[in-house]
């Protein structure tokens, strides 16, 4: 079974700061990344994806991640974060195969606040 | 394009009553999946359609069902409704099964 742990639930940051949110996850099998954003009252928009290749994925407003296979991680990244970034970041997997194919399960979530 | 369109946005039930969800994919997507959100946690797998057959289902009580119509909409149906089914529901689309999922706004389900 797939499991996503966000190691945290809040992470406030100056506005121009870096940040970086975490998420470790488990699997038996090999899988495909993503991390999610949600602003209020709002559903889910992707800001990346990893699904193979180069393990340095960069995404949509300016984020990027690292996969890494041997510490199951897929932390993300933004090396200057503005008060628009402010938002609940959910980390995904999802089997790149099999009977649960295309089906995601996501951690906890992590609401980044960016204060100016 | 249009995306994901769900309906309606935000609902208001009592215990013990029944409620149908609906969304619309993006054209040409074949595969749709709903997800429960309860308030500060992720969201959780309840269903997968593609093709218009069930191809995967998450832990919920079978008092949770949905279907896929030909044109690919889905209705996510649920009976005998809980104070703990409050919670925003989600829908994704997505062009085949495994690629990348596209969410709905959502719709807020409130059970009083």
């Amino acid at each position: 079974a797939q499991s996503v742990t966000q190691l945290d639930s809040q992470v406030p940051v100056f506005e121009e700061a870096p940040v970086e949110l975490r998420c470790n996850y488990s699997s038996s099998v090999s899988v495909y990344l993503f991390w999610y954003v949600q602003y209020p009252n709002q559903g889910l928009q992707l800001l990346l994806k990893y699904l193979s290749g180069s393990t340095l994925v960069k995404g949509i407003n300016g984020f990027e991640a690292e996969f890494n296979k041997s510490q199951t991680s897929f932390h993300l990244r933004k090396p200057s974060v503005h008060i628009s970034d402010t938002a609940e970041y959910f980390c995904a997997v999802s089997e790149n195969r099999g009977s649960t194919l295309g089906r995601l399960y996501f951690g906890r979530g992590t609401q980044l606040t960016v204060w100016p | 394009d249009a995306g994901v369109t769900q309906s309606p946005t935000h609902l208001i039930k009592t215990r013990g009553q029944q409620v149908t969800l609906r969304c619309s994919p993006i054209s040409g997507h074949k595969s749709v999946s709903w997800y429960q959100q309860v308030l500060g946690q992720g969201p959780q797998f309840i269903f997968q359609y593609y093709e218009k057959e069930e191809r995967g289902r998450g832990n919920f009580p079978d008092r949770f069902s949905a279907r896929q119509f030909p044109n690919y909409s889905s209705e996510l149906n649920v009976n005998a409704l809980l104070l703990g089914d409050s919670a925003l529901y989600l829908c994704a689309s997505s062009e085949q099964r495994g690629t990348e999922a596209f969410f709905g706004q959502g719709t807020r389900l409130t059970v009083v």
